[in-house]
Order: structure tokens, then sequence, then C-alpha cells
């Protein structure tokens, strides 16, 4: 069965800093990869995703991710924070034949002024 | 686009009653959608595959007939939480698998039974 570890469960950074959420999947075949953000009481929004091609994906609001297969990592990055960043994230790794998704346990993100 | 709406946003009810929540894809079909189940400070755990026309399945440990799902067209999906009892206040949410193996979430449903 896959799994995924987000080995960070709180970071806090400073408006304006680099940041770096990392994603560890378990899975048994190419994984389709997630990132997805979420506010307080709300929905998930899809940040970026990875199913083939170029390793390092593009997303939404700055953000990029890059699949390393050798280290089964799919981490997420934003070279400068804002202060809107601060949210929880979650990285979910796909299942292929039924699209069913399993996340992590989610990052909470503070962002300090 | 790729919108996806939940009805009610919060919703209180007494111990015994039973409680429909609405999932609506806005802008595109889906043949499938899934409903989460999220506790405080926890991630999204999966209850139940939802898919147009046929009966859902649901994960082990999800009691079927408690929470019933229905998926009557390709823009709707409902859960109803059946004889709701304390320990079935949540914040429960929805998604519709979109293009490109994508699912996309609604805003979620937070219950609370008392």
């Amino acid at each position: 069965a896959q799994s995924v570890t987000q080995p960070d469960i709180h970071i806090t950074v400073s408006e304006g800093a680099s940041l770096e959420l990392r994603c560890n999947y378990s899975y048994g075949a190419t994984p389709y990869l997630f990132w997805y953000v979420q506010s307080p009481g709300q929905g998930l929004q899809l940040l970026l995703k990875y199913f083939s091609g170029d390793t390092l994906v593009q997303g939404i609001k700055g953000f990029e991710a890059e699949f390393k297969r050798s280290q089964s990592s799919f981490n997420l990055r934003k070279p400068s924070v804002h202060w809107s960043d601060a949210a929880e994230y979650f990285c979910a790794v796909g299942e292929i034949s039924n699209y069913k998704l399993t996340f992590g346990k989610g990052t909470l993100l503070t962002v300090n002024p | 686009g790729a919108v996806v709406s939940q009805h009610p946003s919060r919703v209180i009810c007494k111990s015994g009653t039973s409680v429909k929540i609405e999932c609506r894809s806005l802008d595109f079909q889906a043949t499938t959608m899934f409903w989460y189940r999220q506790f405080p400070k926890q991630s999204l755990m999966l209850m139940a595959t939802s898919n147009e026309g046929s009966k859902a399945t649901y994960e082990q440990g999800v009691e079927k007939d408690k929470f019933l799902i229905n998926h009557a067209s390709l823009t709707l999906s409902t859960l109803t939480v059946t004889s709701a009892h304390p320990e079935d206040s949540s914040f429960y949410i929805c998604s519709a698998l979109g293009r490109q193996e994508t699912q996309y979430f609604g805003p979620g449903t937070r219950l609370l039974v008392l």
C-alpha cells in the first residue's frame, strides 16, 4: 500500500524567506503526486501535480516541486514566502488505477512578519 | 474552472437525527466523487468513492449503513449521516475527479452533533 510522509509537522519562516516542505512517498509504480494547501476551515486547493515528464513542476502562487525518483521525494519550494502563504500543506500520492489519494499528515506553515 | 461546492458549510443537529450533505461540481461533470473526513489537526481520511449511477465503494472500517452516499447525477453526490451521534462530529470534505485525473475539493462541511 502506498504511503506519504511529511516529516515536518510545523515550520515557521519569516516573510520573504525561502521555503522547502518535505514529502517522501512509498508507491510501487510511477506515482501521481500532488501538493494541496488548506486554509483554516477550508477545503483543499491544488497547488501543483506531477504525473510524468519534466521532474520540476511549476504551480500556482509561485510554488514549485521537484520529483526525485531516487529519493522517493516530492519536495515543495517557494523562493520568497508571503504572509498569505500561512496554511496547512498536504502532499498526496494518487493510485493510477482508481485515482484514490493517500495524504500525508500535513505541514503547518507559520509566517512571521 | 474545476469548482466544487458543498452545502451546508456548517450544520448542528441533535443526536439521533440524520444530516444530508451535498457536493456539486459546478463547471464540469464528474463520474467519480470522493468523500473524506478530517479530524482536528489531522489529515484527510478517505471514507468512500462515489460513482455516478452505481453503488459507492466504502473504505475499510466505514459503516455503509451509517454514511449513505448517493451519486444520482454527473454533478451531484450526497452524503447522509444517519442517526448521527456526537462521535460523528467532524469536518467532511468532498472532491470531484476532474480532467487529468485530478481531484478538486469542496470547501468542506463542519458537522456538530449535540
